[in-house]
Order: structure tokens, then sequence, then C-alpha cells
């Protein structure tokens, strides 16, 4: 069975500061998923990636296939990145996402 | 826009009513996805569909029917056979492969 670990399970940090979630799993996959979740709950996609690093403005993704691991990096933090980020990780050979439990992220002015 | 449209936001229903979850989606994605989501767990799979006409059970079937007439609509029944009703209910849609688009969910309380 196929574990998504997320870590830490909630983070407060300062505008500005650099910000780092952890994502581990348990099984071989093709991909991993950084997912956004808003406080409404709406989630947005923010990257799909199979291997090394992907930025998109603030946001970085690393993953490392052969420790099982990825992280999410946000540069100069800020109030409106507040909001609960959730790795999720289709195993070998399945489409069906298998999600962690999410880290939920808040930014103090 | 191109996007998923989950219809109402806020759903209410009284033991032993079966009510029915709206997902339209408008991106011309073959496979659609229903989740639920609790506090403190991860999103689990409820049913999805790769094809039209065509659905599979996920992790937490029971309880729930699905069906898939037309490719842009995927809308979720809660059967009074669900017991434990009460949750947020997302709906995503993707191309093989692809990311999945997420809707914006509907909470659903047992009055």
């Amino acid at each position: 069975k196929n574990e998504v670990e997320q870590s830490p399970q909630n983070l407060t940090a300062q505008e500005g500061e650099f910000i780092t979630i952890n994502c581990s799993y348990s099984v071989g996959i093709s991909a991993l998923h950084w997912l956004q979740q808003h406080p409404g709950g709406g989630i947005v996609s923010l990257f799909m990636l199979s291997s090394g690093k992907k930025k998109h403005g603030r946001l970085i993704a690393t993953i490392n296939i052969q420790e099982k691991h990825s992280s999410l990096h946000i540069t100069a933090s800020h109030p409106r990145d507040s909001a609960v980020y959730i790795c999720a990780v289709p195993p070998f050979g399945n489409e069906k996402l298998t999600f962690g439990t999410g880290t939920r992220l808040t930014i103090i002015p | 826009d191109g996007g998923i449209t989950q219809s109402p936001k806020y759903l209410f229903r009284k033991e032993g009513q079966n009510v029915t979850l709206s997902c339209e989606q408008n991106l011309n994605h073959d496979a659609m996805y229903w989740y639920r989501q609790d506090p403190g767990q991860g999103l689990r799979l409820i049913y999805y569909s790769q094809i039209v006409n065509d659905f599979q059970k996920g992790d937490i079937a029971e309880g729930y029917s699905v069906s898939r007439e037309k490719k842009e609509s995927f809308p979720l029944t809660v059967t009074s056979a669900q017991k434990n009703p009460t949750a947020f209910y997302l709906c995503a849609s993707s191309y093989s492969n692809q990311p999945q688009h997420f809707g914006d969910g509907t909470r659903l309380s047992i009055l």
C-alpha cells in the first residue's frame, strides 16, 4: 500500500521567510503532484514533476526519486500564500492518486 | 473560461434522504473523479470514470452512486446507506496521466 506522509502538519511563519514543506512516499511512482487548497476549499494544481526541480514564480518543487522524497519551497513568503499544501502520488501503472494529509501554512504579516 | 463547476456549494440533508451533487466540466477531459475530504485526512477516492458510460469504484464507494451519461457531467448521489455523509466533496477531471483540475467543492451536512 502506498503511504504518503507530509511534514510539518502545521507551519506558521513571518512574512518574507523561506518555507519548506516535505513529502515522503513509500512506493515507486511515475510523478508527484503538489496541490494548493485555498481556505474556501478549492484546489489548484501547482506542480507535477517526475525528476529534478521545477520553478514557478516564488514556488520551487524538487523531487529525489531514489529517496522517495519531494520538497516544496516558497521564497519571500506572503500572507496570500496561506493555504493547505497537499502532495499526491500515482503509483506506477495506476492513475489513481494517493494524497497526503496536507500541510497548513499560515504566513503572518 | 474552461473549468469545473460543482453545485451547490453547501448542501443539507435530512436523515434517510438521498442527495445528488453536481459536477460539470467544459475542459473536454475524458477522466472524472469524486473525492471525499474529512478533517485531518487526505482526500479519498469515491468513484472515477475514464470514459463516458463507464465508471469504477474507488476506495470508499459504499453508500455512493454515480453516472456518466455525458462527457461533461459526473453527478454523485449520496444515498441513505452512507452512514457518515458529512464531509467536503471534491470533483476533478483530467486527461490521462495529466494533472487533475479540481472544482471548488460541496460541503454536505446532515440536519
